[in-house]
């Protein structure tokens, strides 16, 4: 089945500790979201990335760092600065925009809850 | 800066009612809106997405339409089921955004559809 799958479905963070959220897409999708989703709050982007060994950040960078280094993954770092990282956080992937006529339809994975302790 | 707004923030039907959820936008300058669906502690299921030079996208029992000179998309659910239950999204693609497609999200309406 092709899809969109994260890990660990839950994971707990100690204070200073840097964590680790796992993304992978067999969609053969060039482009990569990472969102953060709080109660009451619409998702918030973290990073995108459009091709391998690229990203840019998004409205809410700051904490939280990225790779790309094969198409197929994109792995989200939250690291001890990010202060209030307890939120349920969402991977997504399209194909590349190339302009108004691209189809560029948003996938989602099932998410991941980061929960502080 | 875009920014999309859907009212009800929440909605409680009888089962089988038509229903109609709405969703705002403030810059009319899209490349095209995407509504989703959400499950409790789940990620989003896309439903339609509607090009900005379309009008309508319909899917089984879901309706969406566009307005773009309004600022103003609707989702209309046909015959709503206790299964309908979950929170609708909806997300705009502003023109401009050169890098990538990334998306701007309404807070979503939590819709209850009861047996």
């Amino acid at each position: 089945d092709g899809g969109i799958t994260q890990s660990p479905k839950y994971l707990f963070r100690k204070e200073g500790q840097n964590v680790t959220l796992s993304c992978e897409q067999n969609l053969n999708h060039d482009a990569m979201y990472w969102y953060r989703q709080d109660p009451g709050q619409g998702l918030r982007l973290i990073y995108y990335s459009q091709i391998v060994n690229d990203f840019q950040k998004g409205d809410i960078a700051e904490g939280y760092s990225v790779s790309r280094e094969k198409k197929e993954s994109f792995p989200l770092t939250v690291t001890s600065a990010q202060k209030n990282p307890t939120a349920f956080y969402l991977c997504a992937s399209s194909r590349l925009a190339g302009g108004r006529r691209s189809y560029n339809e948003q996938f989602f994975g099932p998410g991941t809850r980061l929960t502080v302790l | 800066k875009q920014e999309v707004t859907q009212i009800p923030a929440a909605l409680s039907v009888p089962e089988g009612e038509n229903l109609v959820l709405n969703c705002s936008f403030t810059d009319s300058a899209i490349y095209n809106l995407q509504w989703f669906r959400q499950d409790p502690g789940k990620g989003l299921t896309s439903l339609l997405l509607i090009q900005s030079s379309q009008r309508e996208q319909t899917s089984g029992r879901l309706n969406a339409s566009l307005d773009k000179s309004s600022g103003r998309s609707t989702l209309y659910i046909a015959a709503s089921q206790p299964g309908d239950s979950a929170t609708y999204l909806c997300a705009v693609r502003p023109v401009g955004e050169t890098s990538g497609s990334r998306l701007t999200f309404g807070e979503g309406t939590q819709l209850t559809v009861n047996p």
